[in-house]
C-alpha cells in the first residue's frame, strides 16, 4: 500500500542552525502539505504546495520557513534559524482530489 | 468563532457502549468534510469522508447536517483500541486547506 515517508524520524538541533525535514509524498498525489503538532496540542497546518509552488500558508509559515520539490519526489520543509517554540512535530501529507490526505508518521523536531 | 469546533473531552465510555461527537463548522460554503482519528504521539489517520447522505463503515456512522453546520460520528460496540483523538476537518474555500478541529478525545474503559 502506498505511503507517505519522512525522514528523519526525530532530530535534535541547537537553537539558531537550520534543519531541513524530508518527506516522500504518495506518487499520484498533486497536493503536498506541512502540518506541525505542538505536544498536547492541535493539529496546526503550516503550507499547501501544488503545481510546484505554493498554493496557501498559514500565519506560522513566515520567512523562518521554505519548502520545495527539488526533484518531483521528495517535498522537503526548510527551518531556518531555528527557535525553541519550533520545538514539534512536523507531518507531512499528500492528497488527490478528493481532499483525503495521508500522512507520513510524522518528524519529531527537538530544538535546544 | 472558531473555523471549526469540537468538544474536546475526554468522552469517558464502558466498552460495548455506543458514543457519538458532534463538530461544528462556521464556513457555510464548506463542501468537503472528514473524520479522522489520532493515536497519541502518532500521526492523522483518514477514518472516513463524510457524505450528504451520510455514510456507515462498519461500526462508524457520520453525518453531515448542512442547515446546522455540523458533522457527526457515531461510534457503535465500542472497543478499547477505539480509544483515540477524533479530528473534524473540513474545507475553505479552495481545495487547498483544510481546517482542522482541535478534537475529542475517547477513552474507552473496560
Amino acid at each position: 500500500e502506498p505511503e507517505v515517508t519522512q525522514t528523519p524520524s526525530h532530530q535534535v538541533t541547537q537553537m539558531g542552525q537550520e534543519v531541513i525535514l524530508r518527506c516522500v509524498p504518495i506518487s499520484n498525489h498533486l497536493y503536498f502539505y506541512w502540518y506541525r503538532q505542538i505536544l498536547g496540542q492541535k493539529v496546526e497546518f503550516l503550507v499547501s504546495f501544488y503545481n510546484n509552488e505554493i498554493s496557501e500558508k498559514s500565519e506560522i509559515f513566515d520567512d523562518q520557513f521554505s519548502v520545495e520539490r527539488p526533484d518531483g519526489s521528495n517535498f522537503t520543509l526548510k527551518i531556518r534559524s531555528t527557535k525553541l517554540e519550533d520545538s514539534a512535530m512536523y507531518f507531512c501529507a499528500s492528497g488527490g482530489d478528493t481532499g483525503e490526505l495521508f500522512f507520513g508518521e510524522g518528524s519529531r523536531l527537538t530544538v535546544l | 468563532r472558531k473555523e471549526v469546533e469540537q468538544d474536546p473531552g475526554p468522552f469517558n465510555v464502558p466498552e460495548g457502549a455506543t458514543v457519538a461527537f458532534n463538530c461544528t463548522y462556521s464556513n457555510s460554503a464548506s463542501q468537503s468534510f472528514f473524520w479522522y482519528r489520532q493515536d497519541c504521539r502518532k500521526e492523522p489517520k483518514l477514518l472516513m469522508s463524510v457524505y450528504s447522505s451520510g455514510n456507515e463503515d462498519g461500526r462508524f456512522t457520520a453525518q453531515l447536517n448542512r442547515a446546522s453546520q455540523y458533522i457527526s460520528l457515531l461510534i457503535r460496540d465500542s472497543k478499547l483500541s477505539d480509544s483515540a483523538t477524533y479530528l473534524c476537518v473540513v474545507n475553505a474555500d479552495s481545495n487547498y486547506q483544510l481546517i482542522w478541529g482541535a478534537g475529542t478525545k475517547l477513552i474507552i474503559k473496560p
